[in-house]
């Protein structure tokens, strides 16, 4: 079926990077855009940004811009968000999500990676 | 960006209620408006997209409308597995934005 894994949870000390993967099978991968958004705890849903698994183009809203980076290796059907600089307010559930370009729906979604940043 | 406002912040129905949610976009998004439902430890599931069609799978209580800046999504008969947060997200400009979402509770 249509699916996205996304990595185990993690553990990182303030000013470290961390590296999320989302691993997508049951669709072409290069068909579908993969969006990245995270959920602190409590919170609502925030967009971090997205990649086109085809070109490997990417587009990054204003506050994560020089921060986020997001990759894609074609070969396995992954794609990658890394986060640079972490602050204990980067702390929260990271999701991966795919959509088409136009109506920009997600679905499917990861089913969340935690990522924990304390010293 | 495009600032996506719903209300209420949280809603308190029994089982049977109709319940209608709003979202207001700070711009005309014509009819790029999806809705989630999010229950505690999952990810969230798309339940309306294009501001009126329904997403396959989900029942057929939940409905869209809107066109523009202002939407709803109306769930016709609260069920048990309907208490949940619902979140709008506009699709109309490339730069994605969610509404700050609806948390709904049982009365």
């Amino acid at each position: 079926q249509v699916q996205l894994v996304q990595s185990g949870a993690d553990v990182k000390k303030p000013g470290a990077s961390v590296k999320v993967s989302c691993k997508a099978s049951g669709y072409i991968f290069i068909d579908y855009y993969i969006h990245w958004m995270r959920q602190a705890p409590g919170q609502g849903l925030e967009w971090m940004g997205r990649i086109d698994p085809n070109s490997g183009g990417t587009i990054y809203p204003q506050k994560f811009q020089g921060r986020v980076s997001m990759t894609r290796d074609t070969s396995i059907n992954t794609a990658y968000m890394e986060l640079n600089r972490v602050k204990s307010d980067d702390t929260a559930v990271y999701f991966c999500a795919a959509a088409g370009a136009v109506l920009q729906r997600f679905d499917p979604w990861g089913q969340g990676t935690l990522v924990i940043v304390s010293s | 960006d495009i600032q996506m406002t719903q209300s209420p912040s949280s809603l308190s129905a029994s089982v049977g209620d109709r319940v209608t949610i709003t979202c207001r976009a700070s711009q005309s998004i014509s009819t790029y408006l999806n809705w989630y439902q999010q229950k505690p430890g999952q990810a969230p599931k798309v339940l309306i997209y294009s501001a009126s069609r329904l997403q396959s799978g989900v029942p057929s209580r939940f409905s869209g409308s809107g066109s523009g800046t202002d939407f709803t999504l109306t769930i016709s008969s609260l069920q048990p597995e309907d208490f949940a947060t619902y979140y709008c997200q506009q699709s109309y400009s490339t730069s994605v934005t969610f509404g700050q979402g609806t948390k709904l509770e049982i009365k």
